[in-house]
């Protein structure tokens, strides 16, 4: 069965530093999304993606953030210069255009973001 | 803006026994889905089960059912003959069906233990 995945699957950085997640959503999947969850909190939307452009974007997700679908699989995460908050889980989802079943976001297994 | 609410942090349940995790939400939208996720400890996120709020039937997947109850804006999810491997976080979801906003937004999430 087709999964979303991601790398790292922990990733330990120093504060300030540039950090790039990657993702590569399910292959026929149009709409890619970032979320982040902080330890023992909820899961927060971060941005959507379609069409090659930001579709939504949260309060989170400030000028330090950017997506990128660099080609045609691959769907990246750069925070510019981390901050101790931005330690968090971060999972990419992806889903399908249209109704039903079809439109059910499939997330991948997340990576742990370490701000030190 | 949509908020999702989640009051019990912790259940607990006997394994083979049935549990009921409770889920309310507020929207002035009419058309929207609803969703359960499940997050064990690896913390992927496992869709459990969705639902369409323009179905009044109840969806089922398995041992896992939903008590949707559009007008009290209440989304129970309900586990029947409970199993060690359902002992996870699980998060109940809300996305809105209309216009391009497809980001999901999570409750807090109720952390359900199995005792054998």
């Amino acid at each position: 069965e087709p999964e979303v995945t991601q790398t790292p699957s922990h990733q330990v950085t120093q504060m300030g530093q540039e950090v790039i997640l990657r993702c590569v959503p399910i292959s026929n999947h149009l709409y890619f999304y970032w979320y982040r969850q902080i330890l023992g909190q909820k899961v927060e939307f971060l941005v959507s993606f379609y069409n090659n452009e930001i579709s939504e974007k949260s309060e989170i997700f400030d000028d330090q953030f950017s997506v990128e679908r660099p080609d045609g699989s691959n769907f990246t995460l750069k925070i510019r210069s981390t901050k101790l908050e931005d330690s968090a889980m971060y999972f990419c989802a992806s889903n399908l255009r249209g109704q039903g079943f079809r439109d059910t976001q499939y997330f991948g297994p997340g990576t742990r973001l370490t701000v030190l | 803006a949509q908020t999702v609410t989640q009051s019990q942090p912790e259940m607990s349940v006997q394994e083979a026994e049935t549990v009921t995790l409770s889920c309310t939400y507020d929207t002035s939208e009419s058309d929207y889905y609803l969703f359960w996720y499940k997050q064990p400890p690896s913390r992927q996120m496992i869709l459990v089960i969705r639902q369409e709020a323009y179905k009044q039937q109840n969806a089922t997947e398995n041992r896992f059912s939903v008590n949707f109850q559009k007008a009290a804006k209440s989304f129970s999810l309900k586990i029947s003959d409970s199993q060690l491997g359902d002992a996870a976080m699980y998060f109940c979801a809300y996305r809105s069906a209309l216009g391009s906003a497809r980001q999901l937004t999570f409750g807090s999430g109720t952390q359900l233990t199995v005792l054998p």
